[in-house]
């Protein structure tokens, strides 16, 4: 069973700062099928990054995704007051159950 | 452009069924897989199910076989879930959400607003 953990579960930032989330993956995990969403209280979740490094259609550069096999960070360069949310990693499979991370809450300090 | 529009959630008494649907528009709905996700108050994103583009397959979670049935009418544009047996651990918002399969690539590129299944006696 694949499991997907996220850390920190929460990341007391400024704005302006640098955030740096991660996901572990067990076992590992091809990079192609690893996603990242953004989601906001009373919204849908936005797609950020696909193919672990592949930014969406419209996701500003200060974001970024790295990794492979087991270990895969998504990193915002400078945060902005918008992107204060909770984040997920997510693995897409196409022939069992998917999975999520736990999710890692980025909130303002 | 694309629009997921979930209804059909409310408050509903333990063991019994409710029916949720999510209307596709601004996209070619028979071609896309497409997936439920729902999340628990205070929890984070579980998937729930998938169904093909065509209807052909399905999967779903272990913690909602048997109990739950995903279906979908591309006649309609419509995707369900028909929800029975439910429980206090199924209160959640539920959301529809878009497979996409590019290349290698796979993800869900857009997600509906959700509905709320509120599960009380």
């Amino acid at each position: 069973e694949l499991v997907l953990t996220q850390s920190p579960g929460t990341l007391s930032l400024s704005p302006g700062e640098r955030a740096t989330l991660s996901c572990r993956a067990s076992p590992s995990i091809s990079s192609s099928h690893l996603v990242w969403y953004q989601h906001k209280p009373g919204q849908a979740p936005r797609l950020l990054i696909y193919g672990a490094s592949s930014r969406a259609t419209g996701i500003p550069d200060r974001f970024s995704g790295s990794g492979s096999g087991t270990d895969f960070t998504l990193t915002i360069s400078r945060l902005e007051p918008e992107d204060f949310a909770v984040y997920y990693c997510h693995h897409y499979d196409t022939s069992r159950p998917h999975t999520f991370g736990g999710g890692t809450k980025v909130e303002i300090k | 452009q694309v629009h997921l529009v979930e209804s059909g959630g409310g408050v509903v008494q333990p063991g019994r069924s409710l029916r949720l649907s999510c209307a596709a528009s601004g996209f070619t709905f028979s071609s896309y897989g497409m997936h439920w996700v729902r999340q628990a108050p205070g929890k984070g994103l579980e998937w729930v199910a998938v169904i093909w583009y065509d209807g052909s397959i399905e999967y779903y979670a272990d913690s909602v076989k048997g109990r739950f049935t995903i279906s979908r009418d591309n006649s309609r544009n419509t995707l369900f879930l028909q929800l029975n047996s439910l429980s206090a651990e199924d209160m959640a918002v539920y959301y529809c959400a878009r497979g996409v399969w590019f290349g290698e690539f796979r993800y869900f590129d857009y997600w509906g607003q959700g509905t709320l299944v509120t599960v009380s006696s």
